[in-house]
């Protein structure tokens, strides 16, 4: 069974980098698959935010390609995100996701994060 | 980016009601449709992909249709563990966009 989950802070500073890693299990990184981020605001639907590949290639949505990285770490068998410059507007659930030919098969239970002084 | 909106927004119906909610695209994305279901607290559950096909798990109860712009979810006989915001998203070209959801709560 594959499984994702989310790490990292809950609070970020404004002006700050906000910075989440996605351990995988039961599937390797290199496989045949897309790596994904998606984020819930409170209220609102949901955004995706990037993917990876396992040859480094990637996707951003281009609302946050210019404040997002998304990379991985093959030895690890995890994937991380960094989002710099937040703001309130970047408060979310933030989820991880296996991104299969056919969909965002799996996902992580989502962690929350507050951009807040 | 293609823009993908869903009516609904929000429903109330009552277990054994047959619900339909619609999603449509601002732009052709052929089959490349999916649709999760999300409930509150939980990691979404993929449901759908390619606009029709039944991910591995789901329950029969649950069908989709439609190819180009307009696509539907159906829920036949609508169970207490469906209660929950539907979301389509459209895996035809990046970047992905997920409509803005539809809650289906108890009536």
């Amino acid at each position: 069974q594959v499984q994702l989950q989310e790490s990292g802070p809950g609070l970020v500073k404004p002006s700050g980098t906000l910075s989440l890693t996605c351990v995988v299990s039961g599937d390797s990184i290199s496989s045949a698959n897309w790596w994904t981020w998606v984020r819930r605001p409170p209220g609102k639907g949901l955004e995706w935010i990037g993917e990876i590949y396992h040859s480094g290639r990637t996707y951003y949505n281009p609302s946050l390609k210019s404040r997002v990285t998304i990379s991985l770490d093959t030895s690890k068998n995890q994937f991380s995100l960094n989002l710099n410059s937040v703001t309130a507007a970047d408060t979310a659930v933030y989820y991880c996701a296996r991104s299969a030919a056919v969909g965002f098969d799996y996902w992580g239970q989502g962690t929350l994060v507050i951009v807040s002084s | 980016d293609i823009q993908m909106t869903q009516s609904p927004s929000s429903l109330s119906a009552s277990v054994g009601d047959r619900v339909t909610i619609t999603c449509r695209a601002s732009q052709s994305i052929s089959s490349y449709l999916n649709w999760y279901q999300h409930q509150a607290g939980k990691a979404p559950k993929f449901l759908i992909y390619a606009a029709s096909t039944l991910q591995d798990g789901v329950p029969s109860r649950f069908s989709g249709s439609g190819s180009g712009t307009d696509f539907t979810l159906t829920i036949s006989s609508l169970q207490p563990e469906d209660f929950a915001t539907y979301y389509c998203q459209q895996s035809y070209s990046h970047p992905y966009t997920f409509g803005p959801g539809t809650k289906v709560d108890i009536k």
